[in-house]
């Protein structure tokens, strides 16, 4: 069965500093991954996924991802983050036309 | 074009008391999906409809139905609510070409129980 496991529940940050965000899955199969963005008191949007292709996956706002199959990790980076960032971000995982399974999730805090 | 909508925006409910969650998305997606979100535990899937006319049951089904109306709605019922079922609802949809793996995402129904 899948499972994905985010390893921090806060990460507390200035304004500025990098930060990264850890999440591990476990599969038998080939997966899907990907990090949603939770502001508070909204829905989740898709920040990033990776579907195939490059390992390494980039969203508009500076946010990167890098898939890395021997470790089962997609960890969340940032080299300079913003007070905007503050929210909590899902990592997840699907097989090929499955269900998303959702990890704990991570609430980032920036603080100024 | 909204994406997926949700009605009501938050709910009380008293215990034993029914409500209905309704969710619509105009993205002609194939599939919907009903989780809840609970702090510390991220969402969990509570039902999904792969298509129109079917649906299954996900992580956490008990004590919730579904419908499935049409391609574009999908309903939770909730029969006799408890005070367990107190959290946050969001309901999804998915389209099913190879580039729409992800999930879109409603703003949600807060709920609570007393």
């Amino acid at each position: 069965a899948q499972s994905v496991t985010q390893l921090d529940s806060q990460v507390p940050v200035f304004e500025e500093a990098p930060v990264e965000l850890r999440c591990n899955y476990s599969s038998s199969v080939s997966v899907y991954l990907f990090w949603y963005v939770q502001y508070p008191n909204q829905g989740l949007q898709l920040l990033l996924k990776y579907l195939s292709g490059s390992t390494l996956v980039e969203s508009i706002n500076g946010f990167e991802a890098e898939f890395n199959k021997s470790q089962t990790s997609f960890h969340l980076r940032k080299p300079s983050v913003h007070i905007s960032d503050t929210a909590e971000y899902f990592c997840a995982v699907t097989m090929k036309g499955g269900k998303l399974i959702f990890g704990q999730g991570t609430e980032l805090s920036v603080k100024p | 074009n909204a994406g997926v909508t949700q009605t009501p925006k938050f709910q009380v409910l008293k215990t034993g008391q029914s409500m209905t969650l309704q969710c619509a998305q105009d993205m002609n997606h194939n599939s919907m999906y009903w989780y809840r979100q609970d702090p510390g535990m991220g969402l969990r899937l509570i039902y999904y409809s792969a298509s129109e006319g079917t649906t299954d049951k996900g992580e956490v089904p008990n004590g919730y139905n579904v419908s499935r109306l049409n391609k574009r709605e999908f309903s939770l019922r909730l029969e006799s609510a408890a005070p367990s079922q107190t959290s946050v609802y969001f309901c999804a949809s998915r389209g099913t070409a190879f580039s729409s793996y992800e999930q879109y995402f409603g703003p949600g129904t807060r709920l609570t129980v007393t």
